[in-house]
């Protein structure tokens, strides 16, 4: 069965520092995502992670995929308040001779992050 | 153009009532799944259209739930007899085929009392 676990599970910091959220995963996926949940709305679509070695960046955000260690890192720099928000990380479940699109998710439990002032 | 839509976005219903929410995928996706989000916790996987086809329900927690997508857009999630376990907020993504991305609706929060 496949597990992801994420730490920290909340994370309460400064703006304008730097910190990282680590998501490790169980078993072999070559992908894996990033979502963004703000309270009450739905989840936002980050990253996609679909190779070894990946790195992705969009402003002070940074996703990387080590597919060896089953771990991917979601590295923030310079925090503002606007990245409050719960962070997943999420693994597919792509079987053998499935389509493409037709993975099903299983996400960590979650990232809290607060950034204050 | 439009996202995923939902509705109702919350529904209170007496412990033993059945419920039916609504999934409204963006146009053209193939692609139509189910997630259970309890609170504090990550989405779980319930369900997974492939047009109209349902190709996997291992999600689904009992016999109590429901999925269909009879015309391979819309689809509706009927949960029979709610428990007061079965509060918690009702996700569907949809994607499109050779792509990895799911787009997820704004969900619909069920309240068991």
């Amino acid at each position: 069965e496949l597990k992801v676990e994420q730490n920290p599970l909340f994370l309460s910091m400064q703006e304008g520092k730097n910190y990282t959220i680590y998501c490790n995963y169980s078993t072999t996926s070559d992908r894996l995502y990033w979502y963004r949940q703000d309270p009450g709305k739905s989840l936002e679509s980050l990253f996609v992670l679909l190779s070894n070695g990946a790195v992705k960046q969009e402003g002070r955000l940074m996703a990387s995929l080590d597919t060896k260690a089953r771990l991917s890192t979601l590295h923030i720099t310079a925090a503002v308040h606007d990245l409050s928000a719960t962070y997943f990380c999420a693994v597919d479940i792509l079987r053998a001779g499935q389509i493409q699109g037709a993975q099903k998710l299983v996400f960590g439990q979650g990232t809290r992050l607060t950034i204050n002032p | 153009g439009a996202g995923v839509s939902q509705s109702p976005r919350y529904k209170v219903a007496k412990r033993g009532q059945d419920v039916a929410l609504r999934c409204d995928p963006i146009s053209g996706h193939v692609s139509l799944f189910w997630y259970q989000q309890a609170l504090g916790q990550g989405p779980e996987f319930l369900t997974y259209f492939q047009n109209e086809a349902q190709l996997d329900k291992s999600g689904l927690p009992s016999d109590r739930f429901f999925a269909e997508r009879p015309e391979g857009s819309v689809s509706t999630l009927k949960i029979q007899r709610t428990q007061q376990e079965d509060s918690a907020v009702y996700l569907c993504a949809s994607s499109t085929w050779g792509t990895d991305t799911q787009y997820f609706g704004p969900g619909t929060r069920l309240t068991v009392l």
